[in-house]
């Protein structure tokens, strides 16, 4: 079946990194987009961006450039979210979702139908 | 951005009573050149991620039980749970997805009476 894995929870001092992981399987990752969604303790949902999995292209929302980086390894059909010099205020669940089909004409233009189960970054001294 | 707001915060519905959940958009999210309302609403029980529920304001996912309806076009929205089951208590969203960056709205949470 289609899912997302995502990596395990991560506890973090500030200023490190953090690399998170949301590995594919059950459909052919590079046919489309993959989204990155935070949510804060006890918050709503905020969309950090998306990435092109088939270019590598990605978008990041405004709030999420500079520290935020979207990867791929299309080898493995994995997506990754880097991010660095970490601050208490990124503390919180970070979901990957499947976005939609890429080839068509604007594909990140999609709802995220299959999400990853989160994974939590906490970031403490 | 486009800004989404849902009402009410929360409310709390006897088993087997109707539960609407409203979400408004700050502009409208209907593209012109295919006819469709680019919202999507999604479900999000404690502890799991948001599930979709509804697409295109009114496509319903596969799965997705039929007492789930969702309404609505340019602004304004409307999601339906028609007869409410113990399983439906959760947060529920709504989302556009007509421009960057995609926006929620803060969320509906909704309990049994």
């Amino acid at each position: 079946q289609v899912q997302l894995v995502q990596s395990g929870s991560e506890l973090k001092k500030p200023g490190a990194s953090v690399k998170v992981s949301c590995k594919a399987s059950g459909y052919t990752f590079t046919n489309y987009a993959l989204n990155w969604v935070r949510q804060a303790p006890g918050q709503g949902l905020e969309w950090m961006g998306w990435i092109n999995t088939n270019t590598g292209n990605p978008t990041y929302a405004q709030g999420f450039t500079g520290r935020f980086v979207f990867s791929l390894d299309t080898s493995v059909s994995t997506a990754y979210l880097q991010i660095s010099s970490l601050k208490a205020e990124d503390t919180a669940v970070y979901y990957c979702a499947r976005g939609g089909p890429l080839g068509t004409a604007n594909p990140g233009y999609y709802y995220m139908d299959v999400w990853g189960k989160g994974t939590t970054v906490t970031v403490s001294s | 951005d486009i800004v989404m707001t849902q009402s009410p915060d929360s409310l709390a519905v006897s088993l087997g009573e109707r539960a609407t959940i409203n979400c408004k958009s700050s502009q409208s999210v209907l593209y012109s050149s295919n006819n469709k309302n680019y919202l999507a609403w999604y479900q999000q029980k404690p502890g799991q991620p948001p599930k979709l529920l509804i697409y295109w304001a009114s496509t319903r996912e596969s799965g997705v039980p039929d007492r789930f309806s969702g309404s609505g076009s340019g602004t304004d929205f409307t999601l339906t749970i028609s007869s409410l089951q113990a399983e439906d208590v959760a947060v529920y969203y709504c989302q556009q997805y007509y421009t960057t960056p995609f926006t929620f709205g803060p969320g509906t949470k909704v309990d049994i009476k």
